[in-house]
């Protein structure tokens, strides 16, 4: 079946630092969405990125990603953390299956991202 | 803005007990979800509804049971509540032009 994986469940970095949160996938159907969404403490989670076609780099809020469907991934960038970073950071996946654009949304288990000064 | 909300906002229940968790939404979307949201699991889909009167559903259902009697509110029940039930469960709805999804501020339900 389709899943997500987000091999680090935590990462500590310093102020300043490029951070780099890592999300592969796999599906069957070749049409698939990948999205980061982000969650604060004590705020709703909230879409971060959304995938664009393959190998087109999409960007927002200083972070970046990448889906390179050879590679099945769509890992989460930025060049330099900030303090404000630090939150549950989820890749998810969507295959499209159901009616119209919208699909049910596989999460990975999250990546904790910890900047620290 | 998109608005999503739940409630309790937190609520502690007795095993055994019956919960039932609120959702209501303005964003006029037809799909609604519930995630729980646990240390190490991540979000995982209990039941969805893309049309008023009808829940599918997701990937974890066993002891949960779902309700969609308006587009708008979408609510999540436990009829016996289990200790295993304790987590933080979120509600969501998403657009469908766009599949991103608008989630709720979540309930954080302990069960004792």
């Amino acid at each position: 079946g389709d899943s997500v994986t987000q091999k680090e469940g935590l990462v500590t970095l310093t102020e300043g630092l490029p951070v780099m949160l890592n999300c592969t996938y796999q599906t069957i159907y070749s049409n698939a969405f990948l999205f980061w969404y982000v969650h604060y403490l004590n705020e709703s989670p909230r879409l971060l990125l959304k995938s664009s076609t393959d190998n087109k780099r999409t960007e927002h809020q200083g972070f970046h990603a990448t889906l390179h469907k050879s590679s099945s991934s769509f890992h989460l960038q930025k060049s330099s953390a900030q303090l404000s970073d630090s939150a549950l950071y989820y890749c998810a996946l969507s295959d499209r299956r159901l009616a119209g654009n919208t699909g049910k949304l596989i999460f990975g288990l999250g990546t904790t991202l910890q900047v620290q000064p | 803005e998109a608005a999503v909300t739940q409630s309790p906002r937190s609520k502690v229940a007795v095993t055994g007990g019956k919960v039932t968790l609120s959702c209501h939404q303005t964003n006029n979307h037809d799909y609604m979800y519930w995630y729980r949201q646990d240390t190490g699991h991540g979000l995982r889909l209990i039941h969805y509804s893309y049309v008023a009167d009808s829940t599918e559903k997701g990937d974890i259902p066993d002891g949960y049971k779902a309700s969609r009697p308006s587009q708008e509110n979408f609510s999540l029940i436990l009829e016996l509540a289990s200790l295993s039930q304790t987590a933080v469960y979120f509600c969501a709805s998403s657009d469908a032009n766009t599949g991103q999804l608008y989630f709720g501020e979540g309930s954080k339900l302990t069960v004792l």
